[in-house]
């Protein structure tokens, strides 16, 4: 069985521009949680979607946002970036939503702003 | 706001030896536990997920406990390898399936 995959690995962007993460997840999944992992801050939780519906989001400005399709491959939109926004951005799946089941997590999207 | 909290920051050992990582956590309403292990520049590997209504769980080598009452985990793992040299996360998961996580605690195991 695949694991959850994460396009692109890496990615350099400029000041201002914006940016979009795709996220496949575990086939039979439905649950994708977005996670922003920085050396200063640690993991730290962005959203999570569900059937297609936003269950869930962290305490991050409106230039974080994102979307899930009906195939449960979900992606994340970062709009106007920031030097700050540079960071590992991780994407995990679940079958279900809920807490009770575990999360497996993917490789990561290493965003560099400059 | 849930605070989570891992301590030693980081912790180094000879091969061999048994060791416990903890995690302690602020408020006791929580779902679910779970713990991973970060190997640098990688994603997370699910290590082994505790449910509120189980006090421990055990795969292999690792053994995690919970207690909810008084706000704390541990990772026991026993007779450790060089392999096991990594970050290891704990994340505690509230209703709805929002996760807080550790700080982590970097294990380096010398052979």
């Amino acid at each position: 069985k695949a694991g959850v995959t994460q396009t692109p690995r890496y990615l350099i962007k400029t000041r201002g521009q914006q940016v979009t993460l795709s996220c496949s997840p575990i086939s039979g999944h439905r649950s994708v949680s977005w996670y922003q992992q920085t050396p200063g801050q640690g993991l730290q939780f962005l959203f999570e979607y569900f059937s297609e519906t936003q269950r869930n989001k962290g305490n991050f400005p409106g230039r974080f946002s994102g979307r899930q399709f009906s195939n449960s491959r979900s992606e994340m939109n970062v709009s106007t970036l920031e030097l700050g926004d540079s960071a590992l951005y991780l994407c995990a799946s679940s079958l279900e939503a809920g807490g009770s089941y575990e999360q497996y997590f993917g490789p990561g999207t290493r965003l560099t702003v400059t | 706001k849930q605070e989570v909290t891992q301590i030693p920051a980081a912790l180094s050992v000879p091969e061999g030896e048994n060791l416990v990582l903890n995690c302690s956590f602020t408020d006791s309403a929580i779902y679910n536990l779970q713990w991973f292990r970060q190997d640098p520049g990688k994603g997370l590997t699910s290590l082994l997920l505790i449910q509120s209504s189980q006090r421990e769980q055990t795969s292999g080598r690792l053994n995690a406990s919970l207690d909810k009452s008084s706000g704390r985990s541990t990772l026991y793992i026993a007779a450790s390898q060089p392999g096991d040299s990594a970050t290891y996360l704990c994340a505690v998961i509230l209703r709805g399936n929002q996760f807080y996580f550790g700080t982590g605690t970097s294990l380096t195991v010398i052979p």
